[in-house]
């Protein structure tokens, strides 16, 4: 079955700084790759998505890439700002369901 | 629109009881799904639906039976409650198709002692 495979699990950068999330998934027939964001003690929310046909989609200050060849995709984010502190999950689909990473702790240093 | 609502926010059971988790949409999505989240874990799929009539068996779905009567609602049982089920349960919705977005509902937060 379908395997996502997240690192870091903890993300610590400064203000103003980027981070980069990356992921990796094992079923070549996989073809859509959401990221979500979860705040703490809130439920997680779509922040952005890519399909296989594209390799790169932007949105503000987030992007994502994917490299269908070699089966990972990552999250990045520019500027971060005090309000990106959340949990962020990677997630692939695989037939009628979504694989989630086990997440990706970021913290905004001050 | 609500979208996806789930009852009761939280709850606390014995060991040995049960109860029912419910969860209902009304964007009129076929897939519907339940996710369970550990303290500081990720989210482990243990039923999904693609329609009414429709249920199959996600990641860990031993101690959870559900059904699917309707497209709106996507019940979620625990008979005989252990503490291994203390966790928060998410239902999440999503369209047909190629788009998979799911939208969460607010979760349950579940206690079993």
């Amino acid at each position: 079955g379908e395997n996502v495979e997240q690192h870091p699990s903890t993300l610590s950068v400064q203000e103003g700084d980027s981070a980069v999330i990356k992921c990796t998934y094992s079923d070549s027939a996989s073809n859509y790759f959401p990221w979500y964001k979860q705040e703490l003690g809130k439920r997680p929310q779509l922040i952005i998505d890519i399909r296989s046909n594209v390799g790169e989609k932007k949105d503000q200050r987030i992007a994502v890439t994917l490299n269908k060849t070699a089966k990972h995709f990552s999250l990045h984010i520019t500027e971060t700002q005090p309000e990106d502190s959340a949990v962020y999950f990677c997630a692939a689909n695989r037939d009628d369901k979504i694989i989630f990473g086990k997440g990706t702790r970021l913290h905004i240093l001050p | 629109n609500a979208g996806v609502t789930q009852t009761p926010k939280f709850r606390i059971l014995k060991i040995g009881q049960s109860m029912t988790l419910q969860c209902t949409q009304d964007m009129n999505h076929n897939y519907m799904y339940w996710y369970r989240q550990d303290p500081g874990m990720g989210l482990k799929l243990i039923y999904y639906s693609v329609g009414a009539g429709i249920t199959d068996k996600g990641e860990v779905p031993n101690g959870y039976n559900v059904s699917r009567s309707t497209t709106e609602d996507f019940p979620l049982r625990l008979e005989l409650a252990a503490p291994s089920q203390t966790s928060v349960y998410f239902c999440a919705s999503s369209g047909d198709g190629y788009s998979y977005e799911q939208y969460f509902g607010p979760g349950t937060r579940l206690t079993v002692t």
